[in-house]
């Protein structure tokens, strides 16, 4: 699976937008890019995933450049309960189910 | 989470003893996967099961740890002979068959805590 690069820490005041980035340089074209959040020891949730058009959910938008080497998870108000450590996950699907391969992740603290 | 149980929550154990950890996935999720995350530190795959099989182990300790998903029943996650290094979160996460949902979105459960002393 291909590298990610992520911010290790954000800050977002609540009711903001956080942008949360990341960068997957060596990503390939059967590839697709997927997000998750871990809030504080919880089980991880999915939040969002695509692979080359922008994607949007009720959780979150997801822009994805042209190029596909990097991508922005946007949370559109965040709020406190948005406080987690954020998860760009790149992998290919295959039509198999495979394994997640989690980085280090953003740290997102959203405060009043 | 979408319904994936997880049992116990917490356990303790002593160094030498066994632990056993039990995953029951969401119903008529057929995909299994156990994840690790030792404290202060990302998660890290240990082992996918399909019914009866075990798909991919790459991430499994070579001794001591093994992992089924029985045809019936909840899939177990074993630790023999546990020593203090294997404290940690243990998650697991279920998927289902290919469509309609989305290949390889995993739906975790809330983890078990193993605290050894």
């Amino acid at each position: 699976d291909a590298k990610t690069t992520q911010p290790p820490s954000m800050d977002c005041a609540e009711g903001r937008a956080a942008n949360l980035p990341c960068n997957h340089s060596t990503i390939s074209g059967n590839e697709y890019v997927y997000w998750y959040r871990q809030i504080h020891s919880q089980g991880p949730q999915y939040i969002i995933h695509g692979l080359k058009n922008n994607e949007t959910n009720e959780m979150a938008s997801l822009i994805i450049t042209e190029d596909r080497k990097s991508s922005t998870l946007i949370l559109p108000h965040a709020t406190l309960r948005d406080t987690a450590v954020y998860y760009c996950i790149v992998r290919p699907r295959t039509g198999t189910a495979s394994k997640l391969t989690f980085g280090t992740g953003t740290r997102l603290q959203v405060t009043l | 989470n979408a319904g994936v149980m997880q049992n116990p929550r917490h356990l303790v154990r002593r160094r030498g003893q066994e632990a056993r950890l039990r995953c029951s996935p969401v119903k008529g999720h057929s995909h299994v996967y156990w994840y690790r995350q030792l404290p202060e530190e990302g998660l890290k795959f240990m082992v996918y099961l399909q019914k009866e099989n075990i798909i991919d182990e790459s991430g499994m300790p070579k001794e001591r740890f093994s992992a089924e998903f029985p045809k019936e029943g909840p899939s177990i996650l074993r630790i023999q002979q546990v020593v203090r290094g294997d404290s940690a979160a243990y998650f697991c996460a279920s998927s289902p068959d290919l469509e309609p949902r989305p290949y390889n979105e995993q739906f975790f459960g809330p983890g078990t805590r193993l605290t050894v002393l």
